[in-house]
This record gives C-alpha cells, sequence and structure tokens, in this order.
C-alpha cells in the first residue's frame, strides 16, 4: 500500500537551515504537502508541490522533488525558534480523496 | 473567519461510556475527515465523508462511528468498544475533485479515559 516515511528527529542550531527529508511509495503521487503542528495544536499546510515541479520555493522554505526517487525535502533558511514544531509530508495518490500522511520529524532549534 | 472548530478541546470518558466529539466547518467543503494521532505514529485516519449522508471507512475505523447529515458537520463518537481510545482526534475538511485540495484542520480534541 501507500506509504511516507520521515525522520522523526531533527536538530539545528538557530540561524542555520534545516532539511526534512521524506519518502513516498506512490508513483502516481499528483500532489506532495508540508504540514506544520505546534504543540496541542492542529496541523497547518506550510507548502505544496504539483508531481510535475522540481523545486518551489516560499520565502524562507524550499521544497524540492525528486519523482525519480520518490523523495521530498523541505529546507527552511535561517531557522528560528518559533520553526520549533513536527513537519508532516503528505502525498495525495492514486485515490484523490485520501492524503497519506508521514509519522512526522520534530525539528527542535538549540542556541 | 471561515474554518474549522473542534469542541470541546479536552474530553474524559469513563469505562463503557460513548462520547462524541463535535466537528463543524464553514468552508463549504464537501469532504470532510477524522484523524487519530498518537505519540510517534502521525495521523492514522479514522473515517471520511466525501458528501452529505455518505461516509467511508478509513485505516481504524473499528470502535468509532460518524454521521454527515450536514454539509458543515461530522461528528465521531468513540464507542465503549474502542478500548485504547486516548489520543489526539483531529478532524479536516477539503474541497474534492483531483486538482489541488489540501485538508484544512482544526485544533483537535484530546480524549482521556477516567
Amino acid at each position: 500500500g501507500e506509504d511516507v516515511e520521515q525522520s522523526l528527529f531533527l536538530s539545528v542550531r538557530e540561524g542555520d537551515s534545516s532539511v526534512i527529508n521524506c519518502t513516498y511509495t506512490d508513483s502516481s503521487s499528483t500532489y506532495l504537502y508540508w504540514y506544520k503542528q505546534e504543540p496541542g495544536a492542529g496541523l497547518q499546510l506550510l507548502t505544496y508541490i504539483f508531481s510535475n515541479m522540481d523545486m518551489k520555493q516560499d520565502q524562507r522554505l524550499t521544497v524540492l522533488l525528486n519523482k525519480k526517487d520518490k523523495h521530498l525535502s523541505l529546507r527552511i533558511a535561517d531557522t528560528q525558534t518559533g520553526d520549533s514544531a513536527i513537519y508532516f509530508c503528505a502525498e495525495r495518490g492514486s485515490s484523490a480523496s485520501k492524503i497519506i500522511f508521514g509519522s512526522g520529524t520534530r525539528l527542535s532549534i538549540r542556541p | 473567519d471561515g474554518g474549522i472548530t473542534q469542541s470541546p478541546k479536552y474530553l474524559f470518558r469513563k469505562e463503557g461510556q460513548n462520547v462524541t466529539l463535535s466537528c463543524e466547518q464553514n468552508l463549504n467543503h464537501d469532504a470532510m475527515y477524522w484523524y487519530r494521532q498518537d505519540p510517534g505514529q502521525g495521523l492514522r485516519l479514522i473515517y471520511y465523508s466525501q458528501i452529505v449522508n455518505d461516509f467511508q471507512k478509513g485505516d481504524i475505523a473499528e470502535g468509532y462511528s460518524v454521521s454527515r447529515e450536514k454539509k458543515e458537520s461530522f461528528p465521531l463518537t468513540v464507542t465503549s468498544a474502542q478500548k485504547n481510545p486516548t489520543a489526539f482526534y483531529l478532524c479536516a475538511s477539503s474541497d474534492t475533485g483531483s486538482g489541488h485540495q489540501p485538508q484544512h484542520f482544526g485544533d483537535g480534541t484530546r480524549l482521556s479515559i477516567l
């Protein structure tokens, strides 16, 4: 079945770039998403990329998609303490009615 | 402002009791979803509905029930048959169709056992 995998933890120094990686299995994915979850809250859509694109940039966020390797990454430039959260990768696959979520990567920022 | 409202924010259940979690949206979305979130396990789909008066089971529907009598509302009942209900429950909604249709989330309900 469809699966999305992410590493569980990432720690970066304040001001450095963070890179969160994700792999997925569904070769018919149409859209891929990055969501952010702060403690005790729901998921907030950060950005998305269509499967025929390689890269998308939105202010401090850069999404890279390698469709051949089914690999998605989110780069956060100049990471700040407010970026501390759980980041979820998700893909909309062949069943357009559902989105498959990864297990989330907890990003922590050290001074 | 348009959005999704989940209530209550915290809920406690006694043994053998059914409890109902509310989810209301004013985004005019056709589709609505319920997820369960446990630490380190991401989101697991419980039920979803793409149109009023119709819904489908997700990956972990056992011990849960839903109804979709109105477009705006998709309540989730956690029944006594759900033996491990302690979790964070998230409701989401989206437009339907094959285009870019991201899911928008409420702020969640945390359910605990007394």
